[in-house]
């Protein structure tokens, strides 16, 4: 069973900066199938990438990802009000899928 | 569009059985091959696949909870259901359904529901 880890737990970021969000794999995913999804308190997770670096249909260009193997990154090139939330890193090529614990991305 | 809605009790007993139902509508349930899972989130932590099941129905389920959970589905209905048993706290969650094909990411989930065990 694949686990994945997320970090950092929380980032304290102000509206306009950059950040990177990181996911490691316990063993070798295939590029292909991992995903990042947003999460906002009392709302259904969003598919943002999948692919690793696939953005989902009306996913801003802002929001990239990246890598292989075992160490993915989602990228936010700008921070907006509306992306202040939770990202889960997913792994759906193999069952059960993992999901990482996730990164609150939260308002400095 | 295909949208994706859960129900059921809002609250559990310790040891009885969670019961939940997602209702399927803007397509059908049997059309495609699609996957039809059950995911959950505690309070304050990440979320958790529990399961998934083929309008055909065949089934996967985590294998730390298989030996309690059962999905079914009922494609007259277009739905698919899940039954936890033997709950205790750790099982308060809300509880989403999703869709997804073989390989692919969940590309539709319902709102959520939020389920409590308590006495």
């Amino acid at each position: 069973e694949i686990v994945l880890t997320q970090s950092p737990g929380t980032l304290s970021m102000s509206p306009g900066e950059r950040t990177a969000l990181s996911c490691r794999a316990s063993q070798t995913i295939n590029t292909s199938f991992l995903a990042w999804y947003q999460k906002k308190p009392g709302q259904a997770p969003r598919l943002l990438i999948y692919g690793a670096s696939i953005r989902a249909t009306g996913i801003p260009d802002r929001f990239s990802g990246s890598g292989s193997g075992t160490d993915f990154t989602l990228t936010i090139s700008r921070l907006e009000p509306e992306d202040f939330a939770v990202y889960y890193c997913q792994e759906y090529g193999n069952s059960p899928f993992a999901f990482g614990g996730g990164t609150k991305v939260e308002i400095k | 569009q295909v949208q994706l809605q859960e129900s059921g009790p809002g609250l559990v007993k310790p040891s009885q059985t969670l019961s939940l139902t997602c209702t399927v509508s803007g397509d059908s349930i049997s059309r495609g091959d699609y996957y039809w899972s059950w995911i959950r989130q505690p309070p304050g932590k990440g979320l958790e696949w529990i399961g998934y099941i083929h309008y055909r129905g065949n089934t996967y389920y985590r294998p730390s909870l298989k030996s309690r959970v059962t999905i079914s589905v009922d494609t007259s209905k277009n739905q698919f259901s899940l039954k936890l048993s033997s709950v205790n706290a750790a099982d308060t969650a809300v509880y989403y359904c999703a869709r997804t094909q073989l390989v692919e990411p969940f590309d539709i989930w319902g709102q959520g529901t939020m389920v409590t065990v308590s006495s």
